[in-house]
């Protein structure tokens, strides 16, 4: 399975960009990367996803490294419905089809 | 449009007892249905998950089974609960889009084994 890092937590202000970080070292060529959030008793929620270009939606931004061993999750403007743990995740390729989560890391949005 | 129903959403039940959690989803047919468990303050780890009717495949060996009745109707069972089977059970389905891998979570149910 290829493997993502990712920091257990962060903290950030209400109405500021918040960048998450994802490390993804062992990434092959085709798989794409996707982040998911999980806001408090939840279920996960699909976010973004992307391949090697920078990708934007309503939600977020995503921003890919040119080697495409990192990439980078961007809320433009955070507000407090953003506090969640956020999950960077590979499409493993095993054949199962299935998204192996992580740890995720933990945002924390100050008022 | 989709959507993916769990029931109970909360269930407290007492060690060796059975479970049945259901999962349906509406609005797609043949989905990939997956069932995921998440300890207390842990990340998700996938349990079972189905490509089609009667076809289940198990991710982790421990006391808990799967089975698809129907297209779009997956449960999640055991014969006994364990204390180590409480946490947040999950349901998911696997849609074509915005990509093919993308899963769609249901609102989950709370376990607690007693």
């Amino acid at each position: 399975d290829a493997k993502t890092t990712q920091p257990n937590s962060m903290e950030s202000n209400e109405e500021e960009p918040v960048h998450l970080p994802c490390n993804h070292s062992t990434i092959s060529g085709t798989d794409y990367i996707h982040w998911y959030r999980q806001l408090p008793s939840q279920g996960p929620e699909y976010v973004i996803h992307g391949l090697t270009s920078n990708v934007n939606n309503r939600m977020a931004s995503l921003a890919i490294a040119e080697d495409r061993k990192s990439s980078t999750l961007i809320l433009h403007r955070a507000t407090l419905r953003d506090a969640a743990v956020y999950y960077c995740i590979l499409r493993d390729r095993t054949g199962a089809q299935k998204l192996v989560f992580g740890q995720g890391t933990r945002l924390t949005i100050n008022p | 449009s989709q959507t993916i129903h769990q029931w109970p959403a909360t269930l407290v039940q007492p060690v060796g007892s059975p479970l049945s959690l259901e999962c349906t989803v509406e609005g797609t047919s043949n989905p990939n249905l997956y069932w995921y468990r998440q300890a207390a303050g842990r990340g998700l780890q996938l349990l079972f998950y189905s490509v089609g009717i009667g076809q289940i495949s198990s991710e982790v060996p421990q006391n808990l089974s799967a089975s698809r009745p129907q297209d779009r109707q997956f449960i999640l069972s055991s014969k006994k609960l364990l204390l180590s089977d409480s946490g947040f059970y999950l349901c998911a389905w696997k849609s074509r889009y915005p990509h093919p891998d993308t899963q769609y979570f249901g609102p989950g149910t709370r376990l607690t084994v007693l």
